[in-house]
């Protein structure tokens, strides 16, 4: 079946530094890949939509600029958290969806918790 | 963006028993989907129903969905330990495809 490999699962970072998170879609063309984030106990919560080749659209109340996706290609998205703080801290997921396999396709990654200190 | 809502937020059974959630939603839908999450990890896919079905099984698990009350229900029968996870339903609205999710369901099975 279609898997979506994210990396890294963990990363701890300091305070002020960047992170980069890694969605690769290893069977499949991800048109479109979603990136959510997860509070302790929380729901997900989408926090852009990205379409190959295009710039991301964010929604309301996430800092694009903090935030920066980039999905240059057809099996690759990353998700680069900017000047991390500790209220950054949480978990991220990115989900892939397949032109192949319609609207109904969706893949997730295995998330990554980022710790910062 | 709306977001379903499962009810109840946590349920507490033993093995063996049968473990009900429930899903509501706000406006027409394309789909529903199930995903269960073990703590920390990603979401894994159980089961999708489209708009037009009422009732799919998989398994153990028999989810059902009336659109006129805008709710879903998912049922796990006999239910194991490794059961035990945070069960999550997603809907996307009649335009965007974009799954969105509830707060979702606590689910502890005790040996």
């Amino acid at each position: 079946g279609a898997v979506v490999s994210q990396h890294p699962s963990r990363v701890i970072c300091k305070s002020g530094t960047s992170v980069k998170i890694e969605c690769r879609s290893l069977d499949f063309q991800a048109t479109t890949m979603f990136w959510y984030r997860q509070f302790p106990k929380q729901s997900l919560m989408l926090m852009a939509t990205s379409n190959e080749g295009s710039k991301a659209t964010y929604e309301q109340g996430v800092e694009k600029d903090k935030f920066l996706i980039n999905h240059a290609s057809l099996t690759l998205s990353t998700l680069t958290v900017t000047s991390a703080h500790p209220e950054d801290s949480s978990f991220y997921i990115c989900s892939a969806r397949s032109r192949d396999r319609g609207y109904y396709g969706y893949t997730f990654g295995s998330g990554t918790r980022l710790t910062v200190v | 963006s709306q977001q379903g809502e499962e009810d109840p937020q946590a349920l507490s059974i033993q093995e063996g028993e049968n473990a009900t959630m429930n899903c509501s939603y706000k406006t027409s839908i394309n789909n529903l989907q199930w995903y269960r999450q073990n703590s920390g990890r990603g979401l894994v896919h159980l089961i999708l129903i489209r708009s037009n079905e009422r009732e799919k099984h998989s398994g153990r698990l028999r989810v059902t969905l009336d659109t006129s009350k805008k709710s879903s229900s998912l049922l796990i029968t006999a239910s194991r330990a490794a059961d035990t996870a945070s069960y999550f339903c997603a809907t996307d609205d009649g335009g965007s495809y974009i799954p969105t999710f509830g707060r979702g369901t606590s689910l502890i099975v005790h040996p």
